[in-house]
């Protein structure tokens, strides 16, 4: 079946940046989209952008332009996604979600931004 | 970048049938918003339901469908039970931008 597991909990000092992995399994990874989606605290969820796995193509919400990159490695089956100068506003769940259908979600990842 | 709206909070009786809607600060929602709409319970990732407007994944309860309502998205909940107590959230795309709505909080009592 789908799996998607992706990296384990950090805490980061604003100003700094954090890489996120999502590993995946269970399917032929260059066939489907990967999203990745943050959510902060009792907020809802935010579309921060998405990768085409079969040929890194990237799209990615306005708001996160020039700050973050999402990439991918074919070979390991792997997405990441990487965001830059982070401040406290970037503390949340961040997820990767497979499918252009958001089909599978991975357990998420959280991210703690404190000085 | 555009508001996504829903209603905070709704109630609906064991059995009964609730209307959920998603609107859009720029007019009317159509099929080209491709309207998703996600379950979320507590300490849990959300869950999707409804993708395009009205598909379901193969995990999507017969009780949930999707539409277009009023110029706005909507998932209509019938037969509601108590595990359907959760947080709804919408997303609507624009132009390949994803934008979620703030989410209805269902309450089956």
């Amino acid at each position: 079946q789908v799996q998607l597991v992706q990296s384990g909990a950090e805490v980061k000092k604003p100003g700094a940046s954090l890489k996120i992995s999502c590993k995946t399994s269970g399917y032929t990874f260059t066939s489907y989209t990967l999203h990745w989606v943050r959510q902060a605290p009792g907020q809802r969820p935010e579309w921060m952008g998405r990768i085409n796995p079969g040929n890194g193509d990237t799209e990615y919400l306005q708001k996160f332009q020039g700050r973050v990159t999402i990439t991918r490695d074919t070979s390991a089956t792997t997405a990441y996604m990487e965001l830059s100068s982070l401040t406290s506003e970037d503390s949340a769940m961040y997820y990767c979600v497979q499918h252009w259908y958001f089909e599978v979600w991975g357990r998420g990842t959280l991210i703690t931004v404190s000085s | 970048q555009a508001v996504v709206t829903q209603e905070p909070s709704l109630t609906v009786s064991p059995g009964g049938t609730v209307t959920l809607t998603c609107g859009s600060s720029t007019g009317t929602v159509t099929s080209s918003h491709f309207p998703f709409w996600f379950q979320q319970k507590p300490g849990q990732a959300p869950r999707t339901l409804i993708y395009d407007t009205n598909d379901k994944h193969s995990w999507t309860p017969a009780r949930f469908s999707g539409s277009l309502l009023g110029g706005k998205a909507a998932l209509t909940l019938s037969d509601a039970q108590p595990d359907d107590e959760a947080i709804y959230y919408c997303m609507l795309s624009y132009s390949g931008a994803r934008v979620f709505g703030g989410g209805t909080e269902l309450t089956v009592l």
